[in-house]
């Protein structure tokens, strides 16, 4: 089966860091996304990972582990604006389809003065 | 900024209606996917184009939903009859064709069309 596993809400304090996980059981991989998404808006893109270790970008960074089908999102001196449900996707190439990305349900982080 | 466009933003509708939502991908984009997104959930896939060919539509509850890309440009999604159940917001995305390892193909999704069956 394929299944995406991540936490449903997670608090933090402005100016520190916070770490979302997510692991992954899917029938096949091809890249792991993950999507910033504010309430009543679009998903926005973040990041993408492939191959294992660690991409950065500016505040926001994510790690890869393909054997343990896990990943995190780290996020640096956390503004009021990064509160918000952090969508971990995954590329799923099951019988050759290209290009399908299978979306865990979000965690929803509230960043706190 | 190149952006995917969907109309209309917001729809409601009498159930047993009909209801069709519009998208127009970013430009050079060949794959146009349809999601759903359900509140507290996160999206699922309905239809998947390439070009003019839908590439999986495995998801797509066929006897009330319909996709089209008649030309490969621009894509519409209808809803007969709309059920209460159907209320989530639809979400039209594309990609660029093809595997590019270094970008990931990255997905742009639109605004989102919000449907609510009353």
């Amino acid at each position: 089966g394929q299944n995406i596993d991540q936490p449903t809400e997670m608090t933090a304090t402005e100016g520190a860091i916070v770490q979302i996980n997510c692991t992954y059981q899917t029938s096949g991989f091809n890249g792991l996304f993950w999507y910033q998404q504010h309430a009543g808006e679009a998903p926005t893109f973040l990041s993408y990972n492939v191959l294992d270790g660690l991409e950065e970008k500016g505040r926001f960074s994510s790690f890869l582990s393909r054997s343990k089908g896990y990943s995190y999102l780290l996020l640096k001196e956390l503004q009021m604006k990064d509160s918000a449900s952090y969508l971990c996707a995954v590329r799923d190439m099951p019988g050759g389809a290209t290009n399908k990305l299978i979306f865990g349900t979000g965690t929803l982080l509230a960043v706190q003065p | 900024e190149a952006e995917v466009a969907q109309s209309p933003r917001y729809k409601i509708t009498e159930k047993s209606q009909a209801v069709a939502f519009w998208c127009d991908p970013i430009s050079g984009h060949a794959t146009l996917y349809w999601y759903r997104q359900i509140l507290g959930q996160g999206p699922e896939l309905l239809v998947q184009f390439q070009d003019e060919s839908v590439v999986d539509d495995s998801q797509l509850p066929k006897d009330r939903f319909s996709a089209e890309r008649l030309k490969g440009v621009d894509s519409t999604l209808k809803i007969q009859p709309a059920e209460l159940g159907d209320s989530a917001m639809y979400l039209c995305a594309s990609s660029r064709q093809g595997q590019n390892v270094r970008s990931g193909n990255t997905i742009y999704f639109g605004e989102g069309s919000w449907l609510t069956v009353v």
